[in-house]
């Protein structure tokens, strides 16, 4: 267990809303990433984090956006949702920076309506 | 362009046989590999890992291949459980020139295994 949650667990919002998913870690790890997964696409990484106020672009980053203002917390922002965002969103972290191991959270199901 | 690639969408073997889940990747600068199961309603779980200097790293039942010439890693899971049927995804990383790392992982499609009692 690397101590990461996610909140939501699910949510259904309508097209246009703002959408904030958190992503919480107990441990005091550096690195954090959001993915989403969908079928026939696995997971793909939207935003990522290695440090706080420290974040970059993935490969799926298109209206999405990131903050982290403090260690523990990793937030992604859908500003103006769109059906195209339904997804399964999963955080993740990496807690030795000389591995390349991630561990996930439990994820967020997303439904844009 | 999928960078790498699980040409199996599903695998169904039965209890006690071998599963072989095979993943290829285009992108010659990755240099470590991953295998990640995936539970229903539940987070991705780390598996097994192999660096690309190495060509075979086993733990326990589940054994990891690299073929670097054929840009191809397999998966061998020995002997199979039911337990085991769950969504398999191979990942890959690499260095950025200079040593730096973001530990960035670029996932497969994932590979749906049954195993069968």
């Amino acid at each position: 267990d690397a101590g990461i949650t996610q909140s939501p667990r699910h949510k259904v919002t309508e097209t246009g809303t703002p959408v904030t998913l958190r992503c919480h870690q107990t441990e005091n790890h550096r690195y954090m990433y959001w993915y989403r997964q969908d079928p026939g696409h696995g997971l793909r990484l939207i935003h990522y984090s290695y440090g706080v106020k420290d974040t970059d672009k993935g490969e799926v980053s298109d209206g999405y956006s990131v903050s982290r203002s403090k260690t523990e917390d990793f937030l992604l922002t859908l500003e103006s949702a769109t059906s195209s965002q339904t997804s399964v969103y999963f955080c993740a972290i990496r807690s030795d920076p000389n591995s390349y191991e991630q561990y996930f959270g439990p994820g967020t199901r997303l439904t844009v309506t | 362009d999928q960078q790498v690639k699980q040409n199996s969408p599903s695998l169904s073997v039965q209890e006690g046989r071998i599963s072989i889940l095979n993943c290829d990747y285009t992108n010659s600068m990755f240099d470590y590999f991953l295998w990640y199961k995936k539970y229903p309603a539940e987070g991705p779980t780390f598996l097994i890992s192999i660096s690309s200097i190495k060509d075979k790293n086993e733990d326990g039942r589940f054994t990891v291949f690299l073929n670097k010439s054929a840009k191809h890693l397999s998966l061998h899971i020995v002997p199979s459980q039911p337990g085991d049927s769950a969504v398999y995804f191979c990942a890959a990383s690499s260095f950025l020139a200079g040593g730096t790392s973001y530990g960035k992982l670029t996932f497969g499609q994932g590979t749906i295994l049954t195993v069968h009692p």
